[in-house]
């Protein structure tokens, strides 16, 4: 199975900040990963999917990068409502395995 | 647009079987592919499975797979997660969802929670 690991656990940001979050991946997983926000108390929402392509109606300050096995979420700019924990999953084969997560609190 | 909503008992024994029902509304369910994951309290997101449209072909997560059953009902848009013999590390808020186009999660319920406890 694809094992991923995601750095850091956890970042602690200020509004306005830009925030790095890297996912990486045992194996070659090409470009099908995809990042996923969630707050507590509800669902995950889909960010990103295919590594860099945007969600309809995810805002611009958010991206993805990368292929293989090493991939990035940035956001820029950072608001009140990015506060949430990010996780990556690949959908290269299966089990599709998510990341463990990356809390972004305020610092 | 299509909605999710999970439905099952919130209180399973130990040793007996966890169902539960995501039924999809505002789409098909013959179109697209579904998924269940679930989160334990504090925890990550788990990956539990995976089932095509057409319901012929599934994909579980190993760790489960001896224990677990995920069908489609397209007569009543719903599929189905059935998962035996649980235990307290069952205990967990599933959630399920819709995987598009390079299977990717963009449609999730709001998730159900379920306790395993006697």
């Amino acid at each position: 199975d694809i094992q991923m690991t995601q750095s850091p656990s956890s970042v602690s940001a200020s509004v306005g900040d830009r925030v790095t979050i890297t996912c990486r991946a045992s194996q070659d997983i090409k470009n099908w990963l995809a990042w996923y926000q969630q707050k507590p108390g509800t669902a995950p929402k889909l960010l990103i999917h295919a590594a860099s392509n945007l969600q309809s109606g995810v805002p611009s300050r958010f991206s993805g990068s990368g292929f293989g096995t090493d991939f990035t979420l940035t956001i820029r700019g950072l608001q009140p409502e990015d506060f949430a924990t990010y996780y990556c999953q690949q959908t290269n084969s299966f089990p599709f395995i998510f990341g463990p997560g990356t809390k972004v609190d305020i610092k | 647009q299509v909605q999710l909503q999970e439905s099952g008992p919130g209180l399973v024994k130990p040793s007996e079987t966890l169902s539960l029902t995501c039924t999809v509304s505002g789409g098909s369910i013959s179109s697209y592919y579904w998924s269940w994951i679930r989160q334990a309290p504090g925890k990550g997101l788990e990956w539990i499975g995976f089932l095509s449209y057409s319901g012929g072909s599934t994909n579980y997560n190993p760790s489960l797979q001896s224990r677990l059953t995920i069908s489609l009902d397209t007569s009543k848009n719903q599929f189905s997660l059935k998962l035996r013999s649980v235990t307290v590390a069952d205990t967990a808020l599933y959630y399920c969802a819709r995987a598009s186009v390079v299977l990717e999660l963009d449609v999730w319920g709001k998730g159900t929670t379920v306790t395993v406890s006697s």
